[in-house]
């Protein structure tokens, strides 16, 4: 596609599910980002994947979050048990040239755990 | 560890004024500094990406300089329009590919 598409737009959740977030990135771009924008506290870094590998994931808040890519493309981002604090719009973003390029983000999926 | 601030928290200006956002990081060691906007509700558009060894770049009415040394970013919109109104978002590139984003200014041009 044009763009990073990012689904569901919206997803809305009890405490304690599990949740999928998806990331298709722009065709060609071999880096791809996650991203957590809470109220408060900003856009904050989760995962960093080149190609299938995801050499930091240091931003992961807890085991609870993981995220995988599969054929250089699309990834998921699990949540499981979901707690209330997890709600927030998750951002994805990629990249052709992680060294020197631009990030190109999508619109987000704006979760919201009740 | 890298923290981003951006000032002002929030702008309000008449339609027409040249305005400047100001961004400063806490470590120099960067290989690029970005600006994007956000629109409610959108994701973020990236405006400028100027790389370590660059001082400035233009695009339209957009201008935005680094000094690296000093820790500083500035983007300078000329001729403010409505349209202009978003979050304005810095944001560093450090070691590991992650960018750190600073909390944004939010700007209001007023019509």
């Amino acid at each position: 596609g044009a763009g990073v598409s990012q689904s569901p737009s919206n997803k809305v959740t009890e405490k304690g599910k599990d949740v999928e977030l998806r990331c298709d990135p722009i065709s060609g771009h071999t880096a791809l980002y996650w991203y957590r924008q809470s109220l408060g506290q900003g856009l904050e870094f989760l995962i960093y994947f080149q190609g299938n590998s995801a050499p930091d994931k240091s931003g992961l808040p807890s085991d609870r979050f993981s995220a995988e890519r599969t054929g250089g493309s699309v990834s998921t981002l699990t949540i499981q048990r979901t707690q209330q604090e997890d709600s927030a719009v998750y951002l994805c973003a990629s990249s052709f040239d992680p060294g020197r390029d631009i990030q190109y983000f999508g619109a987000g999926t704006r979760l919201s755990v009740l | 560890k890298q923290e981003v601030t951006q000032i002002p928290a929030a702008l309000s200006v008449p339609e027409g004024e040249n305005l400047v956002l100001n961004c400063s990081f806490t470590d120099s060691a960067i290989y690029n500094l970005q600006w994007f906007r956000q629109d409610p509700g959108k994701g973020l558009t990236s405006l400028l990406l100027i790389q370590s060894s660059q001082r400035e770049q233009t695009s339209g009415r957009l201008n935005a300089s680094l000094d690296k040394s000093s820790g500083r970013s500035t983007l300078y919109i000329a001729a403010s329009q409505p349209g202009d109104s978003a979050t304005y978002l810095c944001a560093v590139r450090k070691y590991g590919n992650k960018l750190v984003f600073g909390a944004g200014t939010i700007l209001r041009v007023k019509s």
